[in-house]
């Protein structure tokens, strides 16, 4: 399976923008790259997902790097809601669909 | 409009004893996943259904997990002789098809095995 490494948590002051990277350097070419957040006491969130192309959507950005060994998820003006867990997952997406979390990064937004 | 449903939301229940816990999908959705997520720790997948069958329970973690979906809708994840270890908030999800990746979770099942 392809892995993802990230950071257990990162800090961030509110209306500042956050930069949360992720590694796979395992990554396939069929891979694509999901991020997902989890608020307290709530189900994960989808957030965004690309190949290989930076992606933009009305949540976040997300850059990936050219080798795609890495890739990062922006928020561009952190608010005290964007606090939660952020997972970066990789997916191949054929018959055997299944998607796999890690720890991801706790992101902490000071006011 | 209506996402995915979850019940019961809290369950407590003795060791050993048998619980079911439900997952209603978004309507249309044909994917449907499990998850338990122990506290401070990521989802773990347990369970993936494409329609009716089961494409991949490797994550089940042994045969006292079963789960079923004979409509290709609503799921049932079923837990026989409960264990304390069982203790977790079991997480449903539904995509539109495999090919979306884009999951929509519920809220949870929060078990409890005293």
């Amino acid at each position: 399976d392809a892995k993802t490494t990230q950071p257990n948590s990162m800090e961030s002051n509110e209306e500042e923008p956050v930069h949360l990277p992720c590694n796979h350097s395992t990554i396939s070419g069929t891979d694509y790259i999901h991020w997902y957040r989890q608020l307290p006491s709530q189900g994960p969130e989808y957030v965004i997902h690309g190949l290989t192309s930076n992606v933009n959507n009305r949540m976040a950005s997300l850059a990936i790097a050219e080798d795609r060994k890495s890739s990062t998820l922006i928020l561009h003006r952190a608010t005290l809601r964007d606090a939660a867990v952020y997972y970066c997952i990789l997916l191949l997406y054929d018959n055997n669909n299944d998607m796999r979390f890690g720890a991801g990064t706790r992101l902490t937004v000071k006011p | 409009g209506a996402g995915v449903s979850q019940t019961p939301s809290n369950k407590v229940t003795e060791k050993g004893k048998y619980v079911e816990l439900r997952c209603d999908p978004i309507s249309g959705h044909t994917a449907l996943y499990w998850y338990r997520q122990s506290l401070g720790q990521g989802p773990e997948f347990l369970i993936y259904f494409q329609g009716t069958g089961a494409a991949d329970d490797s994550g089940l973690p042994n045969d006292r997990f079963f789960a079923v979906r004979p409509e290709g809708s609503v799921s049932t994840l079923k837990i026989q002789r409960t264990e304390r270890g069982d203790s977790a908030v079991y997480l449903c999800a539904s995509s539109l098809s495999v090919n979306t990746g884009e999951l929509f979770f519920g809220e949870g099942s929060r078990l409890t095995v005293l």
